[in-house]
Parts: structure tokens; C-alpha cells; sequence
């Protein structure tokens, strides 16, 4: 099945400057890649996906690169703020059936004021 | 987007008995999950409610331990049976609407505390 490793488990960084969370998958067949992000005690959201026939997405201050042939993905966040401080998750899985996903282990970024 | 309700939010139960999990949708979709995020970690996927018929599960997860019924489209349970200290956890319910192509949204949880 698919296995997808997340680095680095946490992440501190001075407010305005930029995070950057990378993944690797280990199915080829994986062509949807969501990243969500979790407050303490709070549901996982969704804050931005890819699809393989793309190699890279932006909203804002979120972008996420995708290198198939690397089978890796990154998730980059520009001019960070205090409110980014959560646990972010990246997923791996088919369009086939985008709900049954393979998380990573989650990275904790803490955003210094 | 769907707006998902789990009940209950939270319970503290006891060892070998079981509790029954409730996620309703406001809407129809096409696909519902139950996952698990034990503390401080990942989620990880227990199985798909299917429709009308028995629920597909992940390695690792068994029909027995953890039953699910997803009687219509709006609606399923997750049953965690006969519970153990090690069944503390977060229960998730996610969803996708309309195309099993669609990103997922998940509930608020059922966070479980078993003495």
C-alpha cells in the first residue's frame, strides 16, 4: 500500500519568514495530494490539494510543488503569521477514490510573533 | 460545503463496553470514512461506509472490533466494541460529496477516553 513520510515533525519559525513541509509517497499510482491543517483540538482542514497533471498550485500565501518522478510534494508558506501555528498534515491518494487517503505523521509549526 | 455533525463530541467510558458514534451529513455525498487519530498523532483510515452494504476496512481494523452501518446517504455510525485503554482516541468522520474525485471533509471528532 501507499506509505507517505512527512519532514520535519516540527518546525518553529519567526513570524514573516517562510515554512516549507516536504512528503514523500511511495505509490506511483497516487495522483491527488491534499494538505490539511489542524488546530489544537480542532478537525483537520483542508487548505490546499494538487493533482498530478500539475506541478504546482497557489492560494495566497499557500503553494504546493509536486515532483512526480521524485514522487515528492511540498507544502510552502510564505510571510507567516502567529494564526499559521497548527499540526500540518499531507495526504497521498487516488482520484479514484480521493476520501481513502495516506496521511504523513504531521509536522507542528510554531510561528514566533 | 457539507456541514458534518458527530455526536457525541466526547465520552469517558469504561473497559468492555462499547459506544456507538453517530456522523450525519446535511446533505447527501457520495462517500463517508471513519478514521482514527490516537493523540498526538496521524489519522489513520479504519474503513469506508458503504452504502446499503458492509463497510470495506483497512488492514488491521476488524468488523468486530469496530462495526459500521451506513443506512442512507446522510448518515453512519461506527461502533467501537468491547473497549480498551488502548482504544483512547480521536473517531473521525469524513466525507467527499459529490465525486469520490472531491477532497475530503472531515467532522469535529469523537475524542474517547476509556478507564
Amino acid at each position: 500500500g501507499e506509505n507517505v513520510e512527512q519532514h520535519p515533525s516540527t518546525l518553529s519559525v519567526q513570524e514573516g519568514d517562510s515554512a516549507v513541509i516536504k512528503c514523500t509517497y511511495s505509490d506511483s499510482a497516487s495522483n491527488y495530494f491534499p494538505w490539511y491543517k489542524q488546530e489544537l483540538g480542532k478537525r483537520p482542514q483542508l487548505i490546499i490539494d494538487i493533482r498530478s497533471n500539475v506541478g504546482e498550485k497557489k492560494d495566497q500565501r499557500i503553494a504546493v510543488t509536486l515532483n512526480k518522478t521524485a514522487k515528492h510534494f511540498s507544502l510552502h508558506i510564505t510571510e507567516t503569521q502567529p494564526e499559521d501555528s497548527a499540526v500540518y498534515f499531507c495526504a497521498a491518494s487516488r482520484t479514484t477514490n480521493a476520501g481513502k487517503s495516506t496521511f504523513g505523521d504531521g509536522t507542528t509549526l510554531t510561528v514566533k510573533p | 460545503s457539507a456541514v458534518i455533525s458527530q455526536k457525541p463530541s466526547r465520552d469517558i467510558c469504561q473497559r468492555g463496553t462499547s459506544l456507538t458514534i453517530q456522523c450525519q451529513v446535511d446533505s447527501q455525498v457520495t462517500m463517508m470514512f471513519w478514521y482514527r487519530q490516537q493523540p498526538g498523532q496521524s489519522l489513520t483510515l479504519i474503513a469506508t461506509a458503504n452504502q446499503g452494504s458492509e463497510a470495506t476496512y483497512e488492514s488491521g481494523f476488524v468488523i468486530d472490533k469496530f462495526p459500521i452501518s451506513r443506512p442512507n446517504l446522510t448518515f453512519s455510525t461506527l461502533t467501537v466494541s468491547n473497549m480498551s485503554p488502548e482504544d483512547s482516541s480521536i473517531y473521525l468522520c469524513s466525507v467527499t460529496e459529490n465525486s469520490i474525485s472531491e477532497p475530503q471533509h472531515f467532522g469535529d471528532g469523537t475524542r474517547l477516553s476509556i478507564l
